[in-house]
């Protein structure tokens, strides 16, 4: 199956907000509404921040907040913290599991 | 606390062998679907393989179809990982990782690193 696709790279300064795109088809993103989103730390295992595209896991700052438009699934964070720059990651449910290629996102 | 331990990564040649393990506590493991999840160096996530709660269905990216193996012991909170005709492609850090539902994997391990190397 074919990865979902992420911008390489976004960038905000602190306390702007920031949107992130992830990618897919009718057969994964667009299908359903099991998107979720990881961020990573440099050498850290990932941690989910979004999943069933809007929905946040207790502890996660209500800055951040997911979408889906059709094939397309967002992230956005908004007052933008130094400590947010990390790698970010989408998936979306299939039966063998699929990611995003990922977005570094940098704190200006 | 819901945790999650990977332990079996190292150094293999080329077409070698090495079982990951991986240990789960502070959760009742056999009520969840599990995968593992691989990073290469430098790069982003792939998802490798899952497994059901009773272990009946198992699913493989196409890349480890044949050579890799996933299984469960519920009686010991732990999943496994056997990969056989290990390439250098194979080289990254493997995670485990619990699906809260609809491929949402809402706890991960800290990653043991496996470097597939002559």
């Amino acid at each position: 199956q074919s990865a979902l696709t992420q911008p390489a790279s976004v960038s905000g300064s602190p306390g702007q907000s920031i949107a992130m795109s992830c990618t897919g088809t009718s057969s994964d993103v667009g299908g359903h509404n099991h998107v979720s989103w990881y961020q990573q730390h440099p050498g850290k295992a990932p941690k989910l921040m979004i999943y069933d595209v809007s929905n946040r896991p207790s502890g996660v700052p209500d800055r951040f907040s997911g979408s889906k438009s059709g094939n397309t699934a967002s992230l956005t964070i908004s007052g933008l913290q130094a400590e947010d720059e990390a790698d970010y990651y989408c998936s979306s449910y299939t039966s063998r599991g699929v990611f995003g290629g990922g977005t570094k996102l940098t704190v200006l | 606390e819901v945790q999650l331990v990977e332990s079996g990564g190292g150094w293999v040649q080329p077409g070698g062998s090495l079982r990951l393990s991986c240990a789960a506590s502070g959760f009742t493991f056999s009520t969840y679907w599990m995968s593992w999840v691989r990073q290469a160096p430098g790069k982003g996530l792939e998802w490798v393989a899952n497994i059901n709660q009773d272990g009946s269905e198992k699913n493989f990216v196409d890349s480890v179809k044949g050579r890799f193996t996933i299984s469960r012991d519920d009686a010991k909170n732990s999943l496994y990982l056997q990969m056989n005709s290990l390439r250098v492609e194979d080289t990254a850090t493997y995670y485990c990782a619990r699906d809260r539902a609809w491929s949402t994997f809402d706890t991960w391990g800290q990653g043991t690193k496996v470097t597939v190397s002559s």
